[in-house]
Parts: structure tokens; C-alpha cells; sequence
């Protein structure tokens, strides 16, 4: 059974914090990604990696930086949270190549609040 | 401008009766992929249903089925014979070919629906 599993459900943090939301994946995927939602908004793309140390910008990359030292763990680091960045994150992977048809992996979301 | 656009931002439908999800996309690449995602409130996002561009077909998955219109660009979710548990955020997504750099896997996510199923 495919997973992807998100490192808290809920967390809560203050203003200026270095916040870490950590993403596993066990399906071998070479694609991973971090969304960001928000009510009336949608999943918006934040960053994304296609392979080991590799990782490119989404919609809405200011304020977030990413890091992928492992295929299976992707990273979303807040160097510094605001209230703004208060929201439900969620993980996906997907395999890659040349399909239109490469669904992606959810993982639970990590609903943040930045007090 | 928008790439998908979900016009119904919420939706009520009668317990056992069919409700259709609307979906129109945007794009110029011919060959490109689109998905229905359901969210519950416990917030897991669940692949639903999957219509590639070229499928002669429309995709159906259980009592849920995509009507494909190519020519008017949309991707309607039709779910039949509602049940309480398909109460939900119901997301449309579309998936280029054409991505840019490493961007193959990128989906394209609407604003979502939500619809509520009464008893």
C-alpha cells in the first residue's frame, strides 16, 4: 500500500520560529512536492524536487526553502514564520517521465498555525 | 489567467441523487492529463478519476465518471447516487506535458467545490 507520511498533523508555532515539516514517501518516487492551501485558494505549488539534492521554485516559493538529501524525504523549512504562512501544508509525490498520467501521492497535510 | 476554473464554489445534493462538478481548463499543449481529487474534512487528498487528452472515452471509476468535452475545454465530475460520505472538497487538476525544466510531474489544481450531501 502506497504512503506518504507527513511528520505532525498540527503544529503550532510562534513568530520568527525555524519550523521543519518533514515528508516520507516509500513508494520509490522520484517527484515530490509541497502544497500549500488555503480557503477560496486552492493547493498552490510552493516548491517542488524531481530528483535527489535537485529542487525547483513553485507559484509561491518566498518565505519557504526546501531540502531532499534522501529520494524518500522531502523537507519544507520556514527559515523564519509569520502569521501569514499560518495554513495546511501537504506532501505529494509521483513517479516521473513522459505520461500525462502520473498521479500524485497525498500525504495527511500538516495544518501550521503561527501565532 | 486561470488554468482551471471551478465556477460552483459550493454545492448541495439530495442524498441517492446525481450531482455534476464542473471543471473547464485552459491550455495549448495538446497532450495533457486531468484529475478529481476528493478531500474529506479529515484533510487526505484521494485520487478519483483520471482522463488523459487523447482518451477516445469518457473515464468512469465506480459512481464516478468525467464528461470530457475536448472541443469546450471541460472535465465534469458526475458523481451518481450520492452517498453521506461524499460530502467534501472536490478539487479538478490538470497535468501539461510541456512543463518546464523538471516540471513533468506539476499538477495545475482548481479552487475546489464543496459539496454537502443532504439525508
Amino acid at each position: 500500500d502506497v504512503k506518504v507520511t507527513q511528520s505532525s498533523r498540527y503544529l503550532v508555532k510562534r513568530t520568527g520560529e525555524k519550523v521543519f515539516l518533514e515528508c516520507v514517501q516509500d513508494m520509490d518516487h522520484e517527484n515530490m512536492f509541497w502544497y500549500r492551501q488555503d480557503p477560496g485558494l486552492g493547493l498552490r505549488l510552493i516548491y517542488f524536487s524531481y530528483d535527489v539534492k535537485m529542487k525547483e521554485k513553485g507559484d509561491i516559493p518566498e518565505g519557504y526553502s526546501v531540502s531532499r538529501e534522501k529520494k524518500e524525504r522531502f523537507s519544507l523549512i520556514l527559515e523564519s514564520a509569520s502569521t501569514n504562512q499560518t495554513s495546511m501544508y501537504l506532501c505529494a509525490s509521483s513517479i516521473t517521465g513522459q505520461s500525462s498520467y502520473n498521479e500524485q501521492f497525498f500525504g495527511p497535510g500538516t495544518r501550521l498555525t503561527v501565532l | 489567467a486561470q488554468k482551471i476554473t471551478q465556477t460552483q464554489p459550493g454545492m448541495f445534493v439530495q442524498e441517492k441523487e446525481a450531482v455534476t462538478l464542473d471543471c473547464t481548463y485552459d491550455t495549448s499543449d495538446p497532450s495533457y492529463g486531468l484529475f478529481w481529487y476528493k478531500q474529506p474534512s479529515s484533510g487526505e487528498m484521494i485520487f478519483l478519476i483520471y482522463q488523459g487528452s487523447y482518451d477516445q472515452q469518457n473515464a468512469t471509476e465506480g459512481r464516478y465518471s468525467l464528461n470530457f468535452q475536448k472541443a469546450r475545454k471541460s472535465a465534469n465530475l458526475v458523481i451518481s447516487a450520492s452517498q453521506l460520505g461524499d460530502s467534501a472538497m472536490y478539487f479538478c487538476a490538470m497535468r501539461e506535458l510541456t512543463g518546464y525544466g523538471g516540471s513533468q510531474g506539476n499538477l495545475i489544481f482548481g479552487k475546489g467545490t464543496k459539496l454537502s450531501v443532504k439525508p
